[in-house]
């Protein structure tokens, strides 16, 4: 299994662009890189996806260089409700479920 | 609103009691998994279904955990003789099968408290 390893903690001031980093050395050939969200008392909510280079949606963007050993995740111009924690999980497409693993995930705290 | 349904939202119970608590997924989602979650740590697998197949169990789920999802629809996971370690927050997510089946829809979750 690929084990992430990720920031326990981040502090960012609304309007910023924050970055959350991610890294899996082990990651294997068919592995996507899948990145979700949890706000507190909440069940977590997926956010991107992708398995090289860039992808972008409304919500964020997902960087992956070319050696797939780490991916970061861009949050443009947060605000205050982005306030939540983030999980960074390397799986293949259609494993077994018992293979995706969220982590401690990192804990980002946004300032007025 | 079609997301994933959980109840009941919070259950306060006694060391010893038996509990059930019930998903409904979105109705499309073929796939059906329970997750555990404790302050400060991110979801723990605990089992998941394909229709109504139970398909992989996870070592954290003892023999006093039951799951099941009789029709391939709504799922219901029971433990018997609370202790109180299993106080926890227990989430239910969905998803369909498919060549990018890695976005699981989540419901809010059950909160356990074991007195």
């Amino acid at each position: 299994l690929a084990k992430t390893t990720q920031p326990i903690s981040m502090d960012s001031y609304e309007g910023q662009e924050v970055n959350i980093t991610c890294s899996h050395n082990n990651i294997a050939t068919n592995d996507y890189i899948t990145w979700y969200q949890q706000f507190p008392s909440q069940g977590p909510r997926f956010i991107i996806q992708g398995y090289k280079t860039k992808v972008t949606n409304e919500v964020a963007s997902l960087f992956i260089p070319a050696d797939r050993k780490s991916s970061t995740l861009s949050l443009p111009r947060v605000s205050l409700s982005d306030t939540a924690v983030y999980y960074c999980l390397v799986v293949p497409p259609g494993s077994s479920a018992s293979k995706i693993i969220f982590g401690s995930g990192t804990r980002l705290s946004i300032r007025p | 609103d079609t997301g994933v349904s959980q109840d009941p939202r919070h259950k306060i119970t006694k060391r010893g009691q038996n509990v059930t608590f019930r998903c409904d997924p979105i109705s499309e989602h073929n796939r059906l998994y329970w997750y555990r979650q404790t302050l400060g740590q991110g979801p723990e697998f605990l089992t998941y279904f394909q229709n109504e197949a139970q398909l992989e169990k996870s070592r954290l789920l003892s023999d006093r955990f039951s799951a099941e999802r009789p029709k391939g629809s709504f799922s219901t996971l029971e433990i018997q003789r609370t202790e109180q370690g299993d106080s926890a927050m227990y989430l239910c997510a969905s998803s369909l099968v498919g060549p990018l089946d890695n976005e699981q829809f989540f419901g809010p979750g059950t909160r356990l408290t074991v007195l």
